[in-house]
């Protein structure tokens, strides 16, 4: 079956220490991406990668770190959580975006409710 | 800055179409209008996208306004499942990459 996979569902942390969510796809899409979603602010995307080796920042990058190293992964590293990022995280993957004429729907996680205390 | 506009809420009456409207007014010539669908914290899900013709698929029907400036999300006959908030999502020019979602709309489908 088709799927993002986000791992864990849910985890309770305290703050500054590190931790890492881990994204995998099975669709060999080249485009994956990390979003948060707080109530009232809607989703808001903090990285993303547009193929291997290639990541960029979306608009919430602050505290997060990020990593391509195999087209199927794409894991979100906190280094020092904070309380603030408390939040509901979203992985996504899509072929590539930006192609020519192509577009591609995004597929998205299940999600991974993270409290940081 | 968000790219698109939406409203807050919307009520629709079971049976009905629902009709979400988008505002996108800075959109590009070569930017797709995405909607996608969040029931309670699950994962969005992809509902229908275009380009600049209407499209149609098995889920909604997607109408584009000759300047491309706005859409509206069509649910041809919503039921009680389709309560959920709705993103209307335009993909930012050649930086492909990099996606702004909107507040959404929250639907609200009633018996």
């Amino acid at each position: 079956e088709a799927q993002v996979t986000q791992n864990p569902r849910y985890l309770i942390t305290v703050t500054g220490k590190k931790l890492t969510v881990t994204c995998s796809q099975n669709m060999n899409h080249e485009y994956m991406s990390w979003y948060r979603q707080d109530p009232g602010l809607g989703l808001r995307q903090i990285y993303y990668s547009m193929n291997v080796e290639v990541t960029d920042k979306g608009d919430v990058p602050e505290g997060y770190k990020v990593s391509r190293k195999e087209k199927r992964n794409f894991p979100l590293i906190l280094e020092s959580p904070s309380p603030n990022q408390t939040s509901l995280y979203f992985c996504a993957s899509s072929f590539r975006q930006g192609m020519g004429s192509y577009n591609s729907p995004l597929h998205f996680g299940n999600g991974t409710r993270l409290t940081v205390t | 800055d968000a790219k698109t506009t939406q409203p807050t809420s919307m009520d629709c009456a079971e049976g009905r179409a629902a009709n979400l409207p988008c505002n996108h007014s800075t959109i590009s010539g070569n930017e797709y209008v995405y909607w996608y669908r969040q029931i309670h914290s699950q994962g969005p899900q992809y509902i229908i996208h275009g380009l600049k013709n209407n499209e149609t698929n098995e889920m909604a029907s997607l109408i584009i306004t000759e300047d491309r400036k706005s859409s509206t999300l069509i649910l041809p006959h919503a039921t009680l499942r389709d309560t959920a908030v709705y993103y209307c999502i335009v993909r930012v020019g050649n930086q492909g990459g990099k996606l702004i979602f909107g507040q959404g709309t929250e639907l609200s489908v009633k018996p």
